[in-house]
């Protein structure tokens, strides 16, 4: 079964970094990019950006550039999305996300990972 | 970036009814459009890809229209497990956007 298995719940202080992981399983890594979206609570989705598993390669939204670091690791089939500099407008449900089936949709999400920032 | 702008932002209807979403691209995108359906606390569910493309084990109650700008979902009898937001979101370029989306109420 294809799955993406994402870490717990954060809380966070402000000016902070988070670091969340999405674990693979079900399929080869390396052949399907790995996205991230942002989702505020009561509000839409975002994409946040995407990393190439086969040789790292980072395209970011322009909203996250310079905040955001989004990298995967193929000796344990797990992305991670690094957020930092973190204020009260990050608390946040952040999905993983692949296009496995169709490469201009995404097919398989995570659970998501809650990420509170609170002093 | 493309703008991806969806309507109704909500729509109350009853079981059974027919019940049309529709999103607009700022540009044009083909047929890359994809809509999917989020529940409360739950991640979101592709429905269609491609603009009309259903997704495996997606009841045939959905079907997606449209290309270039203009696209629409229509779900042709609505049940009560229907009841949720739906979001478009545009595949032609980076960054991926989405449509603000639209929450299905029960009337």
């Amino acid at each position: 079964e294809v799955q993406l298995v994402q870490s717990g719940a954060e809380v966070k202080k402000p000016g902070a970094t988070v670091k969340i992981s999405c674990k693979v399983s079900g399929y080869t890594f390396t052949d399907y990019y790995m996205h991230w979206v942002q989702q505020a609570p009561g509000k839409g989705l975002e994409w946040m950006g995407l990393v190439d598993p086969e040789d790292g390669e980072t395209i970011y939204a322009e909203k996250f550039q310079g905040r955001v670091t989004i990298t995967a690791d193929t000796s344990t089939d797990t992305a991670y999305m690094e957020l930092s500099s973190l204020r009260s407008e990050d608390t946040a449900v952040y999905y993983c996300a692949t296009a496995y089936f169709d490469p201009h949709a995404f097919d398989i999400w995570g659970q998501g990972t809650m990420v509170t920032v609170s002093s | 970036d493309i703008q991806m702008t969806q309507s109704p932002s909500s729509v109350s209807a009853s079981v059974g009814d027919r019940v049309t979403i529709t999103c607009r691209a700022s540009q044009g995108i083909s047929s890359w459009l994809a809509w999917y359906q989020q529940k409360p606390g739950k991640a979101p569910k592709l429905l269609i890809y491609a603009a009309s493309s259903l997704q495996s084990g997606v009841p045939s109650r959905f079907s997606g229209s449209g290309s270039g700008t203009d696209f629409t979902l229509t779900i042709s009898s609505l049940q009560p497990e229907d009841f949720a937001t739906y979001y478009c979101q545009q595949a032609n370029s980076f960054p991926r956007t989405f449509g603000g989306g639209t929450k299905v109420e029960i009337k």
